[in-house]
């Protein structure tokens, strides 16, 4: 069965260090994963996404997600972190199997950004 | 271009009391999802429609709850009579078809408190 699993509820950085938000998913079949980013009182919004091309994804406002088939982790990270991303960040897992298509959602990130 | 409008922005009604929410996918979207957001159980998938047609309501709690898609431009999701267990934010989300590994466009979300 698909699950993912986002190891940390909370993230606090520094502004201007970097970010690391941590992912591991199980999948039977080639999974396709997402992360997906939630500003307060806001919907969601696609950062970033992963369908079986480059292993290494960018996405949006310069974060990325690496695919790692053997760690099973589809970790988010930016190298300098905004004010901005202050924010709740979901990782997700399509679940592709015959007629049963669904997304697994995480639980959630909040990362915060301090000054 | 207009997103995924959903209304109203927040609902505070009595227990009992018939709610109705209401979502326009992004123009030329087939397939449109609602979700429930809360603290303990995070992001849950509904229902979803593909052309206007229901395809897996295995996520509406019971009962109490029902979506309509009369038209390819409007959905509802409807609950009556409410419990405050009901109390969350509800989220429409659509696609351009029904491929799971498509990017999902979110509204801004219902906040809905039962009291």
């Amino acid at each position: 069965a698909q699950s993912v699993t986002q190891l940390d509820s909370h993230v606090s950085v520094s502004e201007g260090t970097p970010v690391l938000l941590r992912c591991n998913y199980s999948s039977s079949y080639s999974p396709s994963l997402f992360w997906y980013v939630q500003h307060p009182n806001k919907g969601l919004q696609l950062l970033l996404k992963y369908t079986s091309a480059a292993t290494l994804v960018k996405g949006i406002n310069g974060f990325e997600a690496e695919f790692k088939k053997s760690e099973t982790s589809f970790h988010l990270t930016k190298p300098s972190a905004h004010m901005s991303d202050a924010a709740e960040y979901f990782c997700v897992v399509s679940h592709n199997a015959g007629n049963n298509r669904k997304l697994i959602w995480g639980l959630g990130t909040s990362l915060a950004v301090n000054p | 271009d207009a997103g995924v409008i959903q209304s109203p922005r927040h609902e505070v009604t009595e227990m009992g009391q018939e709610v109705t929410l209401r979502c326009k996918p992004i123009s030329g979207h087939n397939s449109l999802f609602w979700y429930r957001q809360t603290m303990m159980r995070g992001l849950e998938l509904l229902i979803y429609f593909n052309n206007n047609v229901p395809i897996d309501d295995s996520g509406m709690p019971e009962d109490r709850f029902s979506a309509k898609m009369p038209n390819a431009s409007f959905s509802t999701l409807k609950i009556q009579p409410s419990e405050p267990r009901d109390s969350a934010v509800y989220f429409c989300a659509s696609t351009p078809s029904g491929r799971i590994n498509q990017p999902q466009h979110f509204g801004d979300g219902t906040r809905l408190s039962i009291l």
